[in-house]
């Protein structure tokens, strides 16, 4: 069955430090990732995605993420935190072989709080 | 850019009547969905379309429907209004399957 798994609800970070939300996926086919941050109150806003090529992908506010095949992981990561990043965070895959490669799985997100 | 507009922000309804949602979107997406987001549950998706004239269930239907008359409008109805349906509703639209969501900043709704 097609998945999204994100094993944390909460992650706690001080601010300075790097910090990492988890992400892993279920797919039969090759798959587009996605990371989306959701602000109080506000709809969800894109960050990056992975669709092909360099297993690093760069992304707005000095966010990345790694594409790790082997793991079937999208883990987010940024070097140095910040109070502002504080969020909620949803891991997101479309399954390219799916009969309805509209559907996008979802994660049941992450809340990452950046403690001052 | 307005991008994508959700209207009303807030609404409270008591359980029977009915309501609609508007979506508009002035980016020239073809593909444009309802989710409903509840607390621990995620992004459930409602409907969806993949163009002007179309739409599809999704994985919560039941309760709800849509209508795409125009590209750039999707409206979500609520024909007799039941608590469980209490919940935040986002709109999004997409260009294409590669490419992201874009969100609306959602609509609070209240069944009592």
């Amino acid at each position: 069955a097609q998945s999204v798994a994100q094993p944390e609800d909460q992650v706690n970070v001080a601010e300075g430090n790097p910090l990492t939300v988890k992400c892993t996926y279920s797919v039969s086919g090759n798959p587009y990732l996605f990371w989306y941050v959701q602000y109080p109150n506000r709809g969800l806003q894109f960050l990056l995605k992975y669709i092909t090529g360099d297993n690093l992908v760069k992304g707005s506010y000095g966010f990345e993420a790694e594409f790790n095949k082997s793991q079937t992981s999208f883990h987010l990561k940024k070097p140095s935190a910040l109070v502002s990043d504080s969020a909620l965070y949803f891991c997101a895959v479309r399954d390219l072989n799916a009969g309805n490669n509209r559907k996008l799985i979802w994660g049941l997100g992450t809340s990452l709080a950046v403690n001052p | 850019n307005a991008g994508v507009t959700q209207t009303p922000k807030f609404r409270v309804l008591k359980t029977g009547q009915s309501m609609t949602l508007l979506c508009a979107q002035d980016m020239n997406h073809e593909y444009m969905y309802w989710y409903r987001q509840d607390p621990g549950m995620g992004l459930r998706l409602i409907h969806y379309s993949v163009g002007e004239g179309t739409t599809a269930k999704g994985e919560v239907p039941d309760g709800y429907n849509v209508s795409r008359l125009k590209k750039q409008n999707f409206l979500l109805g609520l024909e007799s209004a039941a608590p469980s349906q209490t919940s935040v509703y986002f709109c999004a639209s997409e260009s294409s399957y590669n490419s992201p969501l874009h969100f609306g900043n959602g609509t609070r709704l209240t069944v009592t």
